[in-house]
């Protein structure tokens, strides 16, 4: 079975601090990692795949498959940063299992 | 065309209505998904059709039923919904990039409050 599990509901930061939203996930497979970003009243966009390993709105995302995780950083917060993240898995079905989420405020 | 588009972005129905949800993708791709989104809680996967023919059914239950017309077009039509089916309904799409993967796309949702 596969499980994506983002430990913080909410995560509030100040403008210009550092952001890490944690994702940790369970798959026997080989993955393929995604985080998608919701902000208030839009559609769930992709934010990034770890097999491109590119840099969006200033946000990377590293796979450690040691560690089974995912997690998403940004050097220096903003407050158009303010979304509801979701790490999800996806697996050879094409299947997506979506994390919690995580709630981040970027207060100014 | 890089967008997945749903209507209606609102509805509202008594639990004797029978009512349809669409979505349309332009992108060529061959495989369609509707989720269901609760408030402050990740979607969840209803169905996925592949190349126009059901390949997943989550054990939904039968009042929701999908249609999918062609490539482009993916239906969820609506029968006797109970009041804890009003839910943010999502429609995805995907298709294989060279060199990325397959990556799905979403829509902006239906909004549908049964009563």
């Amino acid at each position: 079975a596969q499980r994506v599990t983002q430990p913080e509901k909410l995560l509030s930061v100040f403008k210009g601090a550092p952001v890490e939203l944690k994702c940790n996930y369970s798959y026997s497979g080989s993955p393929e990692l995604f985080w998608y970003v919701q902000y208030s009243r839009q559609r769930l966009q992709l934010l990034l795949r770890h097999i491109s390993r590119e840099s969006i709105k200033g946000f990377t995302a590293d796979l450690n498959k040691g560690e089974t995780s995912f997690h998403l950083k940004k050097p220096f917060a903003q407050e158009e940063d303010s979304a509801m993240y979701y790490c999800a898995l996806g697996n050879a079905g094409n299947m997506l299992t979506f994390g919690g989420g995580t709630r981040l405020m970027v207060k100014p | 065309d890089t967008e997945v588009t749903q209507t209606p972005k609102h509805l509202v129905m008594g639990m004797t209505n029978k009512k349809s949800l669409k979505c349309e993708q332009h992108m060529g791709h061959r495989a369609m998904y509707w989720y269901k989104q609760k408030a402050k809680k990740p979607p969840e996967l209803m169905f996925v059709y592949s190349y126009e023919k059901l390949s997943i059914n989550e054990s939904v239950p039968s009042r929701f039923s999908p249609e999918c017309p062609n490539s482009s077009l993916l239906n969820l039509h609506l029968h006797a919904l109970q009041p804890e089916d009003s839910a943010l309904y999502l429609c995805a799409s995907s298709g294989r990039v060279r060199g990325v993967g397959e990556t799905q796309y979403f829509g902006p949702g239906t909004r549908l409050l049964v009563l």
